[in-house]
């Protein structure tokens, strides 16, 4: 089974933080996303990586960066973090080009205070 | 307006019910997903169809690709059914989904 693992369930940080949310997958997939869900607003595109040290940016990139330095860890910066950035965040991975299935990980709640 | 539309927003029946949620959407697309999201957050992708019928069990997803219409069915509904259920359709750039905003079923006894 394809496993997509997030490295916080909750997180809890300050105005002003840098908070780094890291996701692993185990299948060699080429394709990672990161993904802010909020109520009414279903899942909102941050960033993506099609390949190692390529990203592209989503629909709201505004206040995150990402890093892939290896293929099977993408990480989500929150460089300064504020109280908007309150949300869950899901990462997924999906194997080649075109995207197909998408496999999510458990989500990060994450609270700025 | 948003790209992908579900209704209804949140559904309640009783075990046994068939179920129907619905998913219309406005842009040209290659495929569309059907997603379910259990409390807690875990999402598990249930089907991706570009045309026609698909079936898995109780669940049975349909698309009109002509107008731009997915239904997902649930044949004889259970409390384990209960989580919100979300439409997602993939378009021009290829590995990019665009959402739904998720339809919340609960199914009571």
């Amino acid at each position: 089974d394809v496993k997509v693992t997030q490295s916080s369930r909750y997180l809890v940080k300050r105005t002003g933080e840098k908070v780094f949310l890291e996701c692993v997958q185990d299948m060699d997939h080429e394709n990672m996303f990161w993904y802010r869900q909020d109520p009414g607003l279903g899942l909102r595109l941050i960033y993506f990586s099609y390949d190692v040290k390529m990203k592209e940016k989503g629909d709201i990139p505004e206040g995150y960066s990402v890093s892939r330095e290896k293929k099977e860890r993408f990480s989500l910066i929150l460089e300064s973090a504020s109280t908007n950035q309150t949300s869950m965040y899901l990462c997924a991975s999906s194997p080649g080009w075109g995207g197909l299935i998408q496999y999510f990980g458990a989500g990060t709640r994450l609270s700025v205070l | 307006k948003n790209e992908v539309e579900q209704s209804p927003q949140n559904l309640t029946a009783q075990e046994g019910e068939f179920i129907t949620i619905n998913c219309s959407y406005s842009v040209g697309i290659s495929a569309l997903h059907w997603l379910q999201q259990h409390p807690g957050g875990g999402i598990v992708s249930l089907f991706m169809l570009s045309s026609g019928k698909k079936k898995h069990g109780r669940l049975i997803a349909t698309i009109n690709i002509q107008e731009k219409h997915s239904s997902l069915h649930i044949t004889a509904s259970h409390p384990r059914d209960s989580a919100v259920y979300i439409c997602a359709v993939r378009g021009g750039t290829a590995s990019k989904l665009t959402f739904g905003t998720g339809t919340r079923l609960q199914v009571t006894l």
